[in-house]
């Protein structure tokens, strides 16, 4: 496709289970960024990969969060042991290098 | 204080105004700046990016930074009611890749 996907796009989980969210960027992007965004909120900083190098991970709350890239395009985002405070809509963007970024169209995840 | 401060709105204006939204922000050593529109359930689309102090045109969309002031603003002429949004800006943090982003303001263009 010619932008940003993401999968899937509604997650409803139970407090205490394992969540992945996949991000498909932009072919040819090498940047790729993660971000969270609550209601009436900006998108917050959570990761930011170049390659399939994390180049910055400052913005992930706890140990619970992690994200990989293995072959520096598609990503996953991980979260163990979800908490209700984790309900959020996750955002994908994508870059060619720095500067503009293509958001995708996010995943709602609800955690009971 | 906050990296990125936007005052949240809504902010209302008549069809055929000019809308001015604001942005200050508090890293003096940021060097790349942007401005996102966000429809309601909607994921950021990029409307304008800026590096250097000034104004830069786009459209009906001008983009004005001062550093010295830290600050950042956008101006759309001409506002139609399709424009009416959620206007997100977006702070490189200096010497990073990361960028930050404000609450956002709610624009109300009023036919």
């Amino acid at each position: 496709g010619a932008g940003v996907s993401q999968t899937p796009s509604n997650k409803v989980t139970e407090k205490g289970k394992y969540v992945e969210l996949r991000c498909d960027p932009i072919s040819g992007h090498t940047a790729l960024y993660w971000y969270r965004q609550s209601l009436g909120q900006g998108p917050e900083f959570l990761i930011y990969f170049q390659g399939t190098g994390a180049a910055d991970d400052s913005g992930l709350p706890n140990d619970r969060f992690f994200a990989v890239r293995p072959e520096g395009s598609v990503s996953t985002l991980k979260i163990q042991r979800t908490e209700r405070g984790d309900s959020a809509v996750y955002l994908c963007a994508s870059s060619f290098g720095p500067g503009e970024q293509f958001f995708g169209p996010g995943t709602r995840l609800t955690v009971l | 204080q906050k990296e990125v401060e936007q005052n949240s709105g809504p902010l209302s204006v008549p069809e055929g105004a000019i809308a001015s939204l604001n942005c200050t922000y508090s890293d003096r050593g940021s060097q790349s700046f942007f401005w996102y529109r966000q429809y309601s359930g909607k994921s950021p689309e990029l409307i304008m990016f800026i590096y250097s102090n000034g104004d830069k045109e786009d459209g009906r969309f001008t983009a004005q930074l001062n550093k010295a002031s830290q600050y950042v603003s956008l101006l759309i002429r001409d506002s139609q009611p399709s424009d009416s949004a959620t206007y997100l800006c977006a702070v490189e943090t200096s010497g990073t890749y990361k960028y930050i982003f404000g609450t956002g303001t709610r624009l109300k263009v009023l036919a």
